[in-house]
């Protein structure tokens, strides 16, 4: 399985701030998938990257909220823009073809 | 529409004895189904999966889930819990291709000294 690390691992971020969330894989890969888990809850997709086109985004999420980069085959960051308490998540990375593995996670809490 | 069920919000076990945690699926064509494992500020772990074949799935840390097919669940086991078992379970499968999955609500398994 591939390693995945995740920057920040936590965050405490103002309303109305931005926060750009990192996640590098130790291989090449074709696609990333990132997820929000909001407080309680299960994990929802929000966008899946692929690399040299724009992400795919879920129904509930769009481009100017929730922009992706995915400049190479082994990293891609997630920007959570214009935040509200309501962003308040644990977003998580993943990468697989049969499987997917997750990253660490990174646990944001708005103010 | 493609759906995993977690019955149960919470299972209360105790160490040593036999652990379930309940997955029913609603899903086309042949169901994937995955477990997976997700300890206090951690990550989310892979613990086992099922793509075809033998019905009963065995996994990381012990841990084995059995697809039934004709009652659409998968239900995951441990012959005996460890407290260290105790964490968030969630069950999944793939949505529009099999890298996009979508999740159970997730059970919280308790298991007790």
């Amino acid at each position: 399985s591939a390693v995945i690390s995740q920057k920040p691992s936590r965050d405490i971020c103002q309303r109305g701030t931005s926060l750009t969330i990192q996640c590098q894989v130790d291989s090449q890969v074709t696609m990333m998938f990132w997820y929000r888990q909001q407080p309680g809850q299960s994990l929802t997709l929000i966008a899946t990257a692929n690399q040299g086109s724009e992400a795919t985004y879920e129904s509930g999420f769009v481009i100017d909220k929730f922009p992706i980069s995915r400049p190479n085959l082994t990293f891609s960051t997630l920007t959570v823009s214009n935040m509200s308490p309501e962003d308040s998540s644990i977003y998580l990375c993943s990468v697989g073809r049969d499987t997917q593995y997750f990253g660490p996670g990174t646990r944001l809490t708005v103010l | 529409a493609q759906s995993v069920a977690q019955p149960e919000d919470q299972v209360n076990v105790a160490e040593g004895n036999p652990l379930t945690v309940k997955c029913t699926y609603s899903v086309s064509g042949n169901p994937y189904l995955f477990w997976y494992v997700q300890y206090p500020n951690r990550g989310l772990q892979f613990l086992l999966k099922y793509i075809t074949g033998d019905n009963l799935v065995k996994g990381s840390y012990g841990f084995e889930a059995e697809f039934n097919k004709s009652q659409t669940s998968f239900h995951l086991k441990k012959p005996s819990a460890l407290v260290s078992d105790s964490a968030l379970y969630f069950c999944a499968a793939p949505r529009g291709g099999y890298n996009k999955l979508i999740f159970g609500a997730g059970t919280r398994l308790a298991v007790h000294p």
